[in-house]
């Protein structure tokens, strides 16, 4: 398996309380994702990092920040956390598309609960 | 924007049976990739298709890939129960230099029944 790490891996909180998912890899990939995923969604892109400080949005950005200082981290903050993100949260790990493989491995999923 | 549609999102089957899972996307792009995901689980890669005309195999399943239909089938035969997972395409769109990512299709969940 990929050396990824998602923690935690289960967490419930309250509207509007700041929230923070770290995903650690130990595979020193270049590209790290945050996706969440909902039932009839299938997986959505929140953000993404293409190197250490550098990230961009996906197609559901709002409410969601992200940071990555070191290689093998890349953080998902919720600022506010709405019912709304309530979700399963996975991270995925590849290299740059301008390889020749950008197969992406996934870690196990954190589970948010907002009530 | 990159979309990527998959048919049939529900698919159930009986054992022994052969169907295909089709995976269409809106801009060009040559590199596709299938996962598998049982519940509650993390997302299992199971083919890298990286070129036009790409075909891979691994037991039961078969995936191919035409850049100029701009699909992708996951080909079923034979089903059996273990096949039972939701099935996922993901396309990768290129910006250039390194930067780019994966889009994912919202999935085929399967069903196989005896």
């Amino acid at each position: 398996d990929a050396g990824i790490t998602q923690s935690p891996r289960h967490k419930v909180t309250e509207t509007g309380t700041p929230v923070t998912l770290r995903c650690h890899q130990t595979e020193n990939h270049r590209y790290m994702y945050w996706y969440r995923q909902d039932p009839g969604h299938g997986l959505r892109l929140i953000h993404y990092s293409y190197g250490v400080k550098d990230t961009d949005k996906g197609e559901v950005s709002d409410g969601y920040s992200v940071s990555r200082s070191k290689t093998e981290d890349f953080l998902l903050t919720l600022e506010s956390a709405t019912s709304s993100q309530t979700s399963v949260y996975f991270c995925a790990i590849s290299e740059p598309p301008s390889r020749s493989n950008t197969e992406a491995f996934f870690g196990q999923g954190t589970r948010l609960t907002v009530v | 924007e990159l979309k990527v549609e998959q048919n049939p999102l529900f698919l159930s089957m009986q054992e022994g049976k052969n169907y295909t899972i089709y995976c269409n996307y809106s801009t060009t792009s040559d590199r596709l990739y299938w996962y598998r995901q049982d519940p509650g689980k993390s997302l299992e890669s199971l083919f890298v298709l990286l070129s036009n005309g790409a075909v891979k195999q691994e037991g039961r399943l078969m995936a191919s890939l035409d850049t100029k239909a701009r699909l992708s089938t996951l080909h079923i035969t034979a089903a059996v129960h273990d096949l039972s997972a939701t099935y996922f395409c993901a396309v990768e769109i290129y910006y250039g230099g390194s930067q780019g990512n994966l889009i994912f299709g919202k999935g085929t969940k399967l069903s196989v029944k005896p």
